[in-house]
């Protein structure tokens, strides 16, 4: 069975701190891919990741960054929270192949204090 | 510009009736795919189906049925005999062939099935 998890279903942070979102996949996908999703905008895509030590900017990269070192594992970095990063943050998979689906984790719902 | 469009405001359905979610999409890639998300209150984003753009017929997938209209950049999402787990956000989205994988995602439609 499919599996993408993440670190944390609810995290509670303060303005400056810096924060990790960790993503683990087991079924040994190329892509992997951090959205931020907010009520009426839908998801938008932060950065995705293609294959290891690869990374690109998706629509939203402002005040984030991110760290594939191996196949498995997707981590989002915040390098100083703020505010306005209160969000829900889900973490996707997918095979390179087109027609594939996305597989996504459970969600960490992040407020920032 | 936004490449995927859905409008709906939220919807209530009965019970056991059909519901159509729109689905428009704009792209000049003659290589896509559209696929369409379910997201319940819990809120984990569950795959329902999936449709190529080379496909000569709608996709289904048990109650859920996709109404492509190529021509129309038209991909609706058709849910037979609503039951009321299927009470939840649905996303429309689009992956193009030179887009790296990324999908784009629309604002999603609310439905809420009542007894």
């Amino acid at each position: 069975d499919v599996k993408v998890t993440q670190s944390s279903r609810y995290l509670v942070k303060r303005t400056g701190e810096k924060v990790f979102l960790e993503c683990v996949q087991d079924m040994d996908h190329e892509n992997m891919f951090w959205y931020r999703q907010d009520p009426g905008l839908g998801l938008r895509l932060i950065y995705f990741s293609y294959d290891v030590k690869m990374k690109e900017k998706g629509d939203i990269p402002e005040g984030y960054s991110v760290s594939r070192e191996k196949k498995e594992r997707f981590s989002l970095i915040l390098e100083s929270a703020s505010t306005n990063q209160t969000s829900m943050y889900l973490c996707a998979s997918s095979p390179a192949e087109i027609q594939e689906t996305q597989y996504f984790g459970p969600g960490t719902r992040l407020l920032v204090l | 510009a936004q490449k995927i469009t859905q409008t709906q405001p939220g919807m209530f359905v009965q019970e056991k009736e059909a519901v159509t979610l729109d689905c428009t999409y704009d792209t000049s890639d003659p290589s896509y795919g559209l696929f369409w998300y379910k997201q319940p209150s819990s809120g984990e984003m569950i795959f329902l189906i999936y449709q190529g753009s080379y496909d000569q017929q709608n996709a289904t997938e048990g109650r859920y049925s996709l109404n492509f209209q190529k021509a129309r950049k038209s991909a609706n999402l058709v849910i037979s005999a609503s039951q009321l787990g299927d009470s939840a956000m649905y996303f429309c989205a689009m992956r193009e062939s030179y887009g790296n994988n990324r999908l784009a995602f629309g604002k999603g439609n609310q439905v809420v099935v009542i007894p």
